[in-house]
């Protein structure tokens, strides 16, 4: 299974606030597991990421946890700011070598109110 | 900083035509990709392109597309009769060998 499942859709959060975001995976082969914020009308950018080896990442206000007998990981935004409303997506690398990629979850739109 | 460049950023073209979307991947990468995001959906992968030649493929991929290297800096994917299904923001990628992929900010097309 190829698949990155990602959800909510969307999420309105109040500044200062947290942020969740949760993904669920079905292939135990991938061993990346990259979260990208993209702007309007920008590519996405790496904001954080993490290997199945390791249960939490923390850069900043950015954490993901990582819990690989459930095949989920989640990304927490604590104090949330204006500027953090983006798009964001979560994704892990499978393949190896010279065929590996990136597959990406859905997408989540996140707005933080003022 | 680095970074992948693209362009054109926007392009318009009539549904059956050719065009060549262009990218420069940062300089010490070896492994190049190309993904495309339709309005509002996730970002799908085209292809990975390494050693001068195609690596792997998706099903979106078909004989309508093409990818080259043209020379030691530029990268480029082409359509050869676009539809109308194509119109997408196509997004090009480069890694060096570890797992860590950058994106350029995008061409937009739009097939009318």
């Amino acid at each position: 299974q190829q698949q990155v499942k990602q959800s909510p859709q969307s999420l309105i959060v109040q500044k200062g606030g947290i942020s969740i975001i949760n993904c669920a995976y079905e292939n135990t082969a991938f061993d990346y597991f990259p979260w990208y914020q993209q702007f309007p009308g920008k590519g996405p950018a790496l904001l954080i990421a993490i290997r199945p080896d390791v249960s939490e990442k923390k850069e900043g206000r950015f954490t993901i946890s990582f819990n690989k007998s459930a095949k989920q990981f989640s990304l927490h935004i604590m104090d949330s700011q204006p500027g953090d409303s983006a798009t964001y997506f979560c994704a892990a690398w499978g393949g190896s070598g010279n065929t590996g990629k990136l597959i990406f979850g859905q997408g989540t739109t996140l707005q933080v109110k003022p | 900083e680095p970074e992948v460049t693209q362009t054109p950023s926007h392009q318009v073209t009539q549904m059956g035509q050719e065009v060549i979307l262009r990218c420069v991947p940062i300089s010490n990468h070896l492994y190049f990709y190309w993904y495309r995001q339709i309005l509002g959906q996730k970002v799908e992968f085209l292809v990975s392109f390494y050693n001068n030649e195609i690596s792997e493929k998706s099903e979106i991929f078909d004989d309508q597309f093409s990818v080259e290297r043209p020379d030691g800096s530029n990268f480029t994917l082409k359509i050869r009769s676009t539809k109308l299904e194509d119109s997408a923001m196509y997004f090009c990628a480069s890694r060096p060998d570890p797992q860590k992929l950058f994106f350029g900010s995008g061409t937009q097309l739009s097939v009318l």
